[in-house]
């Protein structure tokens, strides 16, 4: 079955960086675009990066442009997200989740989350 | 990028009918049908439920239905039942600004 397995979260100082991973299986990877979406604690849902299926084109939250790199290895089935200049207010759990070829813009499937807390 | 504004709460009792509202722009909601809803029980990630306005992934209760009227989409919850309290979430495709998020509502089975 599909399955959307992150991990690189923690606790890290402002200013500083950290890499999330998002393992993907159970489905064909390199034909889904990714996103990131994440949740501040006891808040909303907020999108946060998308990634062509090919890598080809990326689009950013205007919150993280600049400082935020959504990538893929589609040979090992993993996108990422490079977080840098971190701020107290990128703390939040963070998703990964899978968009379908066929589009719609809809995330299909999604991780459990990871927890970044930026103190 | 602003987000689409849902009722912060809604309820009713079992196998009533309960309707959330998510209300964007022209840019958003009104100019696309990528309207997709999800909902999130504590602690758990999201599941999707209805995607390009009215269509439901495999698995979803056909309890669930979607609509849009302008730049306004709704979600129906049909016959609710005590496991459909939960958090539930719009987002619309955006254009350049691709994906947007609503403010979410919380539902609660009286």
């Amino acid at each position: 079955q599909v399955q959307l397995v992150e991990s690189g979260g923690g606790v890290v100082q402002p200013g500083r960086s950290l890499r999330l991973s998002c393992a993907a299986s159970g489905f064909i990877f390199s034909t889904y675009a990714m996103h990131w979406v994440r949740q501040a604690p006891g808040k909303g849902l907020e999108w946060v990066a998308f990634l062509w299926f090919d890598g080809s084109n990326d689009h950013y939250a205007d919150s993280v442009k600049g400082r935020f790199t959504i990538s893929r290895d589609n040979s090992k089935n993993t996108v990422y997200l490079q977080m840098n200049s971190l701020t107290d207010e990128d703390t939040a759990v963070y998703y990964c989740a899978a968009d379908p070829p066929n589009g719609g813009w809809r995330l299909e499937s999604w991780g459990q989350g990871i927890l970044v807390t930026v103190s | 990028q602003s987000a689409l504004t849902q009722p912060p709460s809604a309820s009713g009792s079992p196998g009533q009918s309960v309707t959330i509202s998510c209300t964007g722009t022209s840019s958003d909601v009104g100019g696309y049908n990528y309207v997709a809803w999800y909902q999130q029980h504590p602690g758990k990630a999201p599941k999707l439920m209805i995607y390009e306005v009215t269509k439901r992934p495999s698995g979803v209760p056909d309890r669930f239905s979607g609509s849009k009227s302008g730049n306004t989409a709704s979600l129906t919850v049909s016959g609710l039942q005590a496991e459909d309290e939960a958090d539930y979430y719009c987002n619309s495709y955006s254009g350049s600004k691709i994906l947007v998020f609503g403010t979410g509502t919380k539902v609660t089975v009286l």
